[in-house]
Protein backbone atom coordinates (compact mmCIF):
# COMPACT_ATOMS: atom_id res chain seq x y z
CA UNK A 1 0.00 0.00 0.00
CA UNK A 2 1.59 3.48 -0.98
CA UNK A 3 1.83 6.06 1.90
CA UNK A 4 2.87 9.51 2.44
CA UNK A 5 3.23 10.36 5.83
CA UNK A 6 4.59 14.01 6.41
CA UNK A 7 6.00 15.16 9.95
CA UNK A 8 4.03 16.99 12.06
CA UNK A 9 2.68 20.72 12.42
CA UNK A 10 5.68 23.53 12.98
CA UNK A 11 5.92 26.74 14.81
CA UNK A 12 8.35 28.87 13.67
CA UNK A 13 9.61 32.41 14.16
CA UNK A 14 10.34 34.83 10.65
CA UNK A 15 13.34 34.81 10.07
CA UNK A 16 14.27 31.09 11.38
CA UNK A 17 15.04 27.99 8.96
CA UNK A 18 12.62 25.12 8.86
CA UNK A 19 13.23 21.26 6.87
CA UNK A 20 9.78 19.33 6.65
CA UNK A 21 9.73 15.81 5.30
CA UNK A 22 7.37 13.24 3.53
CA UNK A 23 8.20 9.67 4.50
CA UNK A 24 7.27 7.54 1.54
CA UNK A 25 6.33 3.74 1.37
CA UNK A 26 4.85 0.49 -0.57
CA UNK A 27 6.26 1.73 -3.71
CA UNK A 28 10.04 1.60 -5.41
CA UNK A 29 11.05 5.61 -4.02
CA UNK A 30 13.85 5.84 -6.57
CA UNK A 31 11.43 5.78 -9.57
CA UNK A 32 8.51 8.38 -9.14
CA UNK A 33 8.82 12.29 -8.53
CA UNK A 34 7.88 13.80 -5.19
CA UNK A 35 6.08 17.29 -5.11
CA UNK A 36 5.01 19.92 -3.08
CA UNK A 37 1.87 21.92 -3.06
CA UNK A 38 1.16 25.10 -1.13
CA UNK A 39 -2.31 26.10 0.42
CA UNK A 40 -2.22 29.28 2.08
CA UNK A 41 -5.16 29.90 4.50
CA UNK A 42 -8.43 29.23 2.51
CA UNK A 43 -6.86 29.50 -0.87
CA UNK A 44 -6.37 27.08 -3.60
CA UNK A 45 -3.33 25.11 -4.71
CA UNK A 46 0.04 26.17 -5.78
CA UNK A 47 2.70 24.06 -7.40
CA UNK A 48 6.05 24.55 -6.07
CA UNK A 49 7.97 22.08 -7.78
CA UNK A 50 9.12 18.28 -7.27
CA UNK A 51 12.23 15.88 -7.19
CA UNK A 52 13.23 13.12 -9.11
CA UNK A 53 15.00 10.70 -5.97
CA UNK A 54 16.45 8.38 -8.41
CA UNK A 55 18.92 11.33 -9.24
CA UNK A 56 17.93 13.83 -7.49
CA UNK A 57 16.81 16.21 -10.72
CA UNK A 58 14.27 19.26 -8.92
CA UNK A 59 11.89 21.29 -10.97
CA UNK A 60 11.18 24.39 -9.68
CA UNK A 61 7.70 26.98 -10.25
CA UNK A 62 9.42 30.47 -10.99
CA UNK A 63 7.19 31.48 -7.88
CA UNK A 64 8.94 29.38 -5.26
CA UNK A 65 12.55 28.74 -7.32
CA UNK A 66 15.44 30.66 -4.72
CA UNK A 67 12.55 30.63 -2.05
CA UNK A 68 13.06 26.95 -1.05
CA UNK A 69 14.96 23.66 -1.86
CA UNK A 70 13.33 20.34 -2.22
CA UNK A 71 15.45 17.36 -2.01
CA UNK A 72 15.29 13.66 -1.56
CA UNK A 73 16.92 10.97 0.85
CA UNK A 74 16.66 7.42 -1.00
CA UNK A 75 18.30 5.83 1.91
CA UNK A 76 15.53 7.00 4.18
CA UNK A 77 12.50 6.95 1.41
CA UNK A 78 11.73 10.51 2.45
CA UNK A 79 11.26 13.80 0.41
CA UNK A 80 12.36 17.02 2.18
CA UNK A 81 11.37 20.75 1.69
CA UNK A 82 13.23 23.71 3.17
CA UNK A 83 13.58 26.73 4.32
CA UNK A 84 16.79 28.97 5.19
CA UNK A 85 14.88 32.31 6.06
CA UNK A 86 11.26 31.77 6.96
CA UNK A 87 8.16 34.90 6.49
CA UNK A 88 5.20 35.27 7.90
CA UNK A 89 4.00 35.12 4.45
CA UNK A 90 5.10 30.83 4.20
CA UNK A 91 2.31 30.33 6.59
CA UNK A 92 0.45 27.65 5.09
CA UNK A 93 -0.35 24.06 4.50
CA UNK A 94 2.17 21.77 2.57
CA UNK A 95 0.98 18.69 1.35
CA UNK A 96 3.60 16.43 -0.86
CA UNK A 97 2.21 13.86 -3.27
CA UNK A 98 3.87 11.46 -5.74
CA UNK A 99 3.54 12.05 -8.87
CA UNK A 100 3.67 10.06 -12.07
CA UNK A 101 4.12 11.25 -15.53
CA UNK A 102 1.12 10.79 -17.29
CA UNK A 103 -1.43 10.87 -13.76
CA UNK A 104 -0.12 13.70 -11.69
CA UNK A 105 -0.47 13.34 -8.09
CA UNK A 106 -2.27 10.15 -7.26
CA UNK A 107 -1.17 9.51 -3.55
CA UNK A 108 -0.98 12.14 -1.11
CA UNK A 109 0.43 13.22 2.17
CA UNK A 110 -2.34 14.29 5.12
CA UNK A 111 -0.33 17.69 5.02
CA UNK A 112 2.15 19.61 7.17
CA UNK A 113 0.27 22.73 8.94
CA UNK A 114 3.71 25.76 9.14
CA UNK A 115 2.81 28.66 10.83
CA UNK A 116 5.36 31.39 11.32
CA UNK A 117 4.76 34.26 13.60
CA UNK A 118 6.83 36.65 16.06
CA UNK B 1 3.27 29.50 -17.24
CA UNK B 2 0.03 27.87 -18.45
CA UNK B 3 -3.23 29.53 -16.41
CA UNK B 4 -5.93 27.70 -15.80
CA UNK B 5 -8.88 29.13 -15.40
CA UNK B 6 -11.76 27.80 -13.86
CA UNK B 7 -15.76 28.08 -14.00
CA UNK B 8 -18.16 28.99 -11.85
CA UNK B 9 -16.68 29.94 -8.89
CA UNK B 10 -18.97 28.43 -6.97
CA UNK B 11 -21.61 26.03 -7.96
CA UNK B 12 -25.18 25.72 -6.35
CA UNK B 13 -26.64 22.63 -6.70
CA UNK B 14 -28.99 19.82 -5.24
CA UNK B 15 -28.16 16.00 -4.47
CA UNK B 16 -29.45 13.80 -7.80
CA UNK B 17 -28.48 16.75 -10.00
CA UNK B 18 -26.02 16.72 -12.92
CA UNK B 19 -22.43 18.79 -12.33
CA UNK B 20 -20.64 20.62 -15.17
CA UNK B 21 -17.05 22.42 -14.16
CA UNK B 22 -15.41 23.88 -16.52
CA UNK B 23 -11.46 24.02 -16.86
CA UNK B 24 -9.73 26.60 -19.89
CA UNK B 25 -6.41 26.98 -20.29
CA UNK B 26 -4.27 29.66 -21.15
CA UNK B 27 -2.36 27.54 -23.71
CA UNK B 28 -2.47 24.74 -25.22
CA UNK B 29 -2.64 21.34 -22.77
CA UNK B 30 0.43 19.16 -24.16
CA UNK B 31 -0.50 15.33 -24.44
CA UNK B 32 -3.90 16.25 -22.58
CA UNK B 33 -1.60 16.16 -19.43
CA UNK B 34 -5.16 17.65 -17.34
CA UNK B 35 -6.42 16.32 -13.91
CA UNK B 36 -8.78 16.91 -11.57
CA UNK B 37 -8.46 17.07 -7.87
CA UNK B 38 -11.65 16.96 -5.14
CA UNK B 39 -10.78 17.97 -1.64
CA UNK B 40 -13.12 17.99 0.98
CA UNK B 41 -12.91 20.37 4.45
CA UNK B 42 -9.80 19.72 6.72
CA UNK B 43 -8.17 16.53 3.77
CA UNK B 44 -5.51 16.52 1.29
CA UNK B 45 -6.80 16.53 -2.04
CA UNK B 46 -7.52 13.62 -4.21
CA UNK B 47 -6.86 12.25 -7.68
CA UNK B 48 -10.20 11.84 -9.43
CA UNK B 49 -9.15 12.27 -13.37
CA UNK B 50 -6.11 12.04 -15.41
CA UNK B 51 -4.91 12.45 -19.20
CA UNK B 52 -8.31 14.22 -19.22
CA UNK B 53 -10.55 11.37 -19.32
CA UNK B 54 -9.03 8.41 -17.53
CA UNK B 55 -10.47 7.75 -13.97
CA UNK B 56 -8.02 6.96 -11.12
CA UNK B 57 -8.24 3.86 -8.85
CA UNK B 58 -11.36 3.60 -7.40
CA UNK B 59 -13.11 6.61 -8.56
CA UNK B 60 -17.06 6.06 -9.03
CA UNK B 61 -18.54 6.29 -12.70
CA UNK B 62 -20.60 9.23 -11.69
CA UNK B 63 -17.41 11.49 -12.19
CA UNK B 64 -16.27 11.88 -16.37
CA UNK B 65 -13.65 14.25 -17.40
CA UNK B 66 -13.92 15.44 -21.27
CA UNK B 67 -11.66 18.02 -23.48
CA UNK B 68 -8.58 18.51 -25.04
CA UNK B 69 -6.36 21.16 -26.46
CA UNK B 70 -8.06 24.22 -23.91
CA UNK B 71 -11.12 23.71 -22.65
CA UNK B 72 -11.65 20.71 -20.36
CA UNK B 73 -14.71 19.86 -18.59
CA UNK B 74 -15.35 17.35 -15.30
CA UNK B 75 -19.15 15.63 -15.12
CA UNK B 76 -20.24 14.46 -12.16
CA UNK B 77 -24.07 12.76 -13.34
CA UNK B 78 -25.69 12.82 -10.66
CA UNK B 79 -24.50 14.22 -7.45
CA UNK B 80 -24.16 12.23 -4.05
CA UNK B 81 -24.24 14.30 -0.75
CA UNK B 82 -20.36 13.19 -0.26
CA UNK B 83 -19.43 15.20 -3.63
CA UNK B 84 -19.82 18.76 -2.65
CA UNK B 85 -16.50 19.72 -2.50
CA UNK B 86 -13.47 21.88 -4.38
CA UNK B 87 -12.53 20.55 -6.91
CA UNK B 88 -9.15 21.68 -8.81
CA UNK B 89 -8.12 21.22 -12.20
CA UNK B 90 -4.28 20.81 -13.12
CA UNK B 91 -1.86 20.74 -15.95
CA UNK B 92 0.98 18.28 -15.97
CA UNK B 93 2.45 18.65 -19.64
CA UNK B 94 4.02 21.86 -19.47
CA UNK B 95 6.39 23.30 -16.76
CA UNK B 96 5.54 24.73 -14.08
CA UNK B 97 2.93 22.39 -13.72
CA UNK B 98 -0.01 24.90 -12.61
CA UNK B 99 -3.53 24.51 -10.27
CA UNK B 100 -6.74 26.45 -11.41
CA UNK B 101 -8.10 28.72 -8.73
CA UNK B 102 -11.01 25.85 -8.36
CA UNK B 103 -14.91 25.29 -8.12
CA UNK B 104 -16.57 25.36 -5.20
CA UNK B 105 -20.08 22.62 -5.37
CA UNK B 106 -22.11 23.74 -2.59
CA UNK B 107 -25.38 22.45 -1.68
CA UNK B 108 -28.41 24.53 -2.96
Amino acid sequence: EVQMVQSGVEVAKPGESLKISCKASGYDFSTYWIGWVRQMPGKGLEWMGVVYPGDSFTRYSPSFQGQVTISADKSHTTAYLQWRTLKASDSAIYYCARMQTYMGFDFWGQGTLVTVSS
Amino acid sequence: DIVLTQSPGTLSLSPGERATLSCRASQSVLSDYLAWYQQKPGQAPRLLIYGASSRATGIPNRFSGSGSGTDFTLTISRLEPEDFAVYYCQQYGRSPDTFGQGTKLEIK
